[in-house]
């Protein structure tokens, strides 16, 4: 079974200040991973994923994400925080050696980002 | 860009009567697939489906739920006979593989109200 943990329902941070949402999760076998942002009664849209190599993958709007093995974590980072980026956040796992290709999103987690 | 689109944006239906949400997923896209959202909770999966079957569900694709392509274009989820539980947001994604390097793109979402 696969799982994803957002251990932050909110994260606030200020304009200009960088930015992190943690998320973690659980696979039985190679993990591939998924950032999606959500606005207000909006679809999700997709910012970045990990699929294999580089452990730092670069995404749209400036976010990158962070994959580590051995502490089984995927966070979302963005070097400076706009008013813009304010929104929910979801990470979401998929087992690499399953079919069918069905995401488990973590509970989200809600940016607040301050003038 | 492609996107996938969905409609009604709003559907609102007494308890016991059927429903039937409508997406229209990306035009070279294979994989289909519907999850929900109730308010404030996390995205969950409901089903995925490939040349005309389903390929996985999850325990709350009940008989009450069915999903089909009509037509080549439409990928459409029916809910036979409503409950107010089934109060959700529902997005239907679509992926040109299956596979879990593949990225699953989202729909705006339909938000179903059950009364």
């Amino acid at each position: 079974a696969q799982s994803v943990a957002q251990p932050e329902d909110q994260v606030n941070v200020a304009e200009g200040n960088p930015l992190t949402v943690k998320c973690t999760y659980s696979v039985s076998g190679n993990p591939y991973l998924f950032w999606y942002v959500q606005y207000p009664n909006r679809g999700l849209q997709f910012l970045l994923k990990y699929i294999t190599g580089d452990n730092l993958v670069k995404g749209s709007y400036g976010f990158e994400a962070e994959f580590n093995k051995s502490q089984t974590s995927f966070h979302l980072k963005k070097p400076s925080a706009l008013v813009s980026d304010s929104a929910l956040y979801f990470c979401a796992v998929r087992d690499k050696d399953t079919n069918a290709g069905k995401s488990t999103f973590g509970d989200g987690t809600t940016l607040t980002v301050k003038p | 860009e492609p996107e996938v689109t969905q409609t009604p944006s709003h559907q609102v239906t007494q308890m016991g009567q059927e429903v039937i949400l409508r997406c229209v997923p990306i035009s070279n896209h294979l994989y289909f697939y519907w999850y929900r959202q109730i308010l404030g909770q996390k995205v969950e999966f409901l089903v995925s489906f490939y040349n005309n079957e389903i390929s996985e569900k999850s325990e709350i694709f009940d008989d009450q739920f069915s999903v089909e392509r009509p037509d080549g274009s439409n990928f459409t989820l029916k809910i036979r006979s409503t409950k107010l539980e089934d109060s959700a947001m529902y997005f239907c994604a679509s992926s040109v593989l299956a596979s879990g390097t593949d990225t699953q793109y989202f729909g705006p979402g339909t938000r179903l109200t059950v009364l």
